[in-house]
């Protein structure tokens, strides 16, 4: 597997005010990583795929400008919520993308932080 | 489009009894993967199991095993001999090609939340 791990686990914020959270891949240097976004008692929405030394890929709908991703290593990237609004309060998880034999040849298994809980106020 | 369906929002099972939690999903790509992953109210997401969509045999983890459908496109999630620390959301998820950026994507269900009573 993979052990990933998020800074901070959860930030409390005052509403105008950007927040930078960390996902570190501690045993595996990852190429891609990905960041999701979870509203309660819904399910995970990927927001943007994170690729070591150059630009992130955002998903459609997803405001680029308002959540800045930097991957600038291979055990490092962060996403940066500018200007937060109460509507920004969310569950905001990571993952790195490895690649595994399995039965039918080398599939990519995505293994996830613990999620940075976010609110707004 | 394609798309994972969990159709249960809530399931309640007996310690030590076997409990099903079903998943549909709908794709027009030929390769594609399929994992159930649990989150506890912890918020981590952990990874259950994975089935690839030509691997013929349904996949099988300890107490976990995927019944694979392909022709109904269904891949349900069997939990035996229930425990109480498997109470927690279930979400099925579906790895496809050509995400954005030409990366593998997963999209998942809406969960579905497993109730174990002793």
């Amino acid at each position: 597997g993979a052990v990933v791990s998020q800074h901070p686990s959860w930030v409390i914020c005052k509403s105008g005010t950007s927040v930078k959270i960390e996902c570190r891949s501690l045993d595996f240097q990852a190429t891609t990583m990905f960041w999701y976004r979870q509203f309660p008692k819904q399910s995970l929405m990927l927001m943007a795929t994170s690729n070591e030394g150059s630009k992130a890929t955002y998903e459609q709908g997803v405001e680029k400008d308002k959540f800045l991703i930097n991957h600038a290593s291979l055990t490092l990237s962060t996403l940066t919520v500018t200007s937060a609004h109460p509507e920004d309060s969310s569950f905001y998880i990571c993952s790195v993308s490895k690649g595994l034999a399995g039965p039918e040849g080398s599939y990519n298994e995505q293994f996830f932080g613990p999620g940075t809980r976010l609110t707004v106020l | 489009a394609q798309k994972i369906t969990q159709t249960q929002p809530g399931m309640f099972v007996q310690e030590k009894e076997a409990v099903t939690l079903d998943c549909t999903y709908d794709t027009s790509d030929q390769s594609y993967g399929l994992f159930w992953y649990k989150q506890p109210s912890s918020g981590e997401m952990i990874f259950l199991i994975y089935q690839g969509s030509y691997d013929e045999q349904n996949a099988t983890e300890g107490r976990y095993s995927l019944n694979f459908q392909k022709a109904r496109k269904s891949a349900n999630l069997v939990i035996s001999a229930s425990q109480l620390g498997d109470s927690a959301m279930y979400f099925c998820a579906m790895r496809v090609p050509g995400g954005s950026g030409g990366y593998n994507k997963l999209i998942f269900g809406a969960g579905t939340r497993l109730a174990v009573h002793p």
